[in-house]
């Protein structure tokens, strides 16, 4: 039973253009979001993260917004650039548990 | 290095070897995750170290999987009697504290 999904495994957008990445989550209890990028043989990094106490949370060309009642969360990248082209995965945690749940990933494609 | 270092990057072993994976987390920090990633999925919770102790060990698939951290910082996963189905790239994480994880570029285990 995956907890944590992001239906779209990947996603073209053009250089420039806004993309947008979904994310949906079942379990009610969890209430700390984030967004993790990874290139092609590396370890995820942290990109941003969002408390269930907000509904948006913005840094630089990357704004996540939290949406509680349809548990959804998306991650906006604007103006989109082609180092952005990477696996970004959301992943989710309750704060009485440290465990991170991760969803598939979503493949971004930046094209020129 | 600044970073998270795991060794060996890749490992190819046969079907009922022993295995170990090395984990170097970022000086100074205290918790150590271990998580595996199997293709076309996102990270899966295994075992989460605070200092030298086991504090969750409940990702653990079974009992041929084994992690110590001795000394409190560097980490060995122990895999007993591997399976094909062991096959991943396993992920290790450091974070001070609670804070933000850190994850080294992975160890990719193929079980022949």
């Amino acid at each position: 039973d995956q907890q944590v999904k992001q239906n779209s495994p990947s996603l073209s957008v053009q250089e420039g253009r806004i993309s947008i990445l979904n994310c949906d989550y079942t379990n009610s209890m969890f209430d700390y979001f984030l967004w993790y990028k990874k290139y092609p043989a590396e370890g995820p990094t942290f990109l941003i993260s969002i408390s269930s106490i907000k509904d948006k949370n913005e840094d630089g060309r990357f704004t996540v917004f939290l949406n509680k009642s349809a548990k959804h969360l998306s991650l906006h990248i604007v103006p989109s650039q082609p180092g952005d082209s990477a696996v970004y995965f959301c992943a989710a945690s309750a704060t009485s548990n440290y465990q991170l749940i991760w969803g598939a990933g979503t493949k971004l494609i930046i094209k020129p | 290095g600044a970073g998270v270092s795991q060794t060996p990057s890749n490992k190819v072993t046969e079907k009922g070897k022993y295995v170990e994976l090395r984990c170097d987390p970022i000086s100074g920090h205290t918790a150590l995750y271990w998580y595996r990633q199997s293709l076309g999925q996102g990270p899966e919770f295994l075992i989460y170290f605070q200092g030298t102790g086991a504090a969750d060990d409940s990702g653990l698939p079974n009992d041929r999987f084994f992690a110590v951290r001795p000394e409190g910082s560097v980490s060995t996963l122990k895999i007993q009697r591997t399976e094909r189905g062991d096959s991943a790239v396993y992920l290790c994480a450091s974070s001070l504290g609670a804070g933000e994880l850190f994850f080294g570029e992975g160890s990719r285990l193929t079980v022949l």
